[in-house]
């Protein structure tokens, strides 16, 4: 069964400093990935997603992620926070066939001080 | 383009209580999906709808969840009768999908539920 892991249940970051948040699945075959953020009171949002091809994928906000299937990783990176990203981040990773389920992480939460 | 709607947006019931939460997916989406997500947790799939069929909903306790979607467009989840542990953020979402798995779903705000 699919699975993801997202080290880190809260990241903080000073304004301007690199983002990382990480994400590690498990699947049996290349799985689709991706990265929603989500605000406050808010739905979902995509940041980004990995499905096939350049396993380096840029995304809204000037977030990118990149995909190592040695690695099983999937980790979002940006290289200045901005006191607007604050927020959720949530990894998520659906096996490449018909009607399956995208499975969640258990969210990140930045948090970015001035 | 209208995003995913949802209502009501707050709902506060007291346990064994029965609740309805009602999703309008982005035009021409076929796929509908129905998500329960508690505190602190990522969403979990409760239900997946191609058009009005069920694509998979072995995540819904079908002993007091129920979920349609009459003409493939609008839905309805209910939950009868509530317990303590239905509190949460219930998230609609829809997709273009051709059920190939990459195309992105997009979310409403959600119906956060709380029971007492």
């Amino acid at each position: 069964a699919q699975s993801v892991t997202q080290l880190g249940s809260h990241v903080s970051v000073s304004e301007g400093a690199l983002v990382l948040l990480r994400c590690n699945y498990s699947s049996s075959v290349p799985p689709y990935l991706f990265w929603y953020v989500q605000y406050p009171n808010q739905g979902l949002q995509l940041l980004l997603k990995y499905t096939t091809g350049a396993t380096l994928v840029k995304g809204i906000n000037g977030f990118e992620a990149e995909f190592k299937k040695s690695e099983t990783s999937f980790h979002l990176t940006k290289p200045s926070a901005h006191m607007s990203d604050a927020a959720e981040y949530f990894c998520a990773v659906r096996e490449n066939q018909a009607g399956t389920a995208l499975i969640f992480g258990k969210g990140t939460t930045l948090s970015v001080s001035s | 383009e209208a995003g995913v709607a949802q209502s009501p947006r707050y709902k506060i019931i007291e346990k064994r209580q029965s609740v309805a939460f009602w999703c309008n997916p982005i035009s021409g989406h076929a796929t509908l999906y129905w998500y329960q997500q508690i505190l602190g947790q990522g969403p979990k799939l409760l239900i997946q709808f191609q058009n009005n069929g069920v694509v998979d909903d072995s995540q819904l306790p079908k002993d007091r969840f129920s979920a349609e979607r009459l003409k493939g467009v609008d839905s309805t989840l209910k939950i009868q009768p509530a317990k303590l542990e239905d509190s949460a953020v219930y998230l609609c979402a829809s997709s273009l999908e051709g059920l190939a798995g990459r195309e992105t779903q997009y979310f409403g705000p959600g119906t956060r539920l709380l029971v007492l």
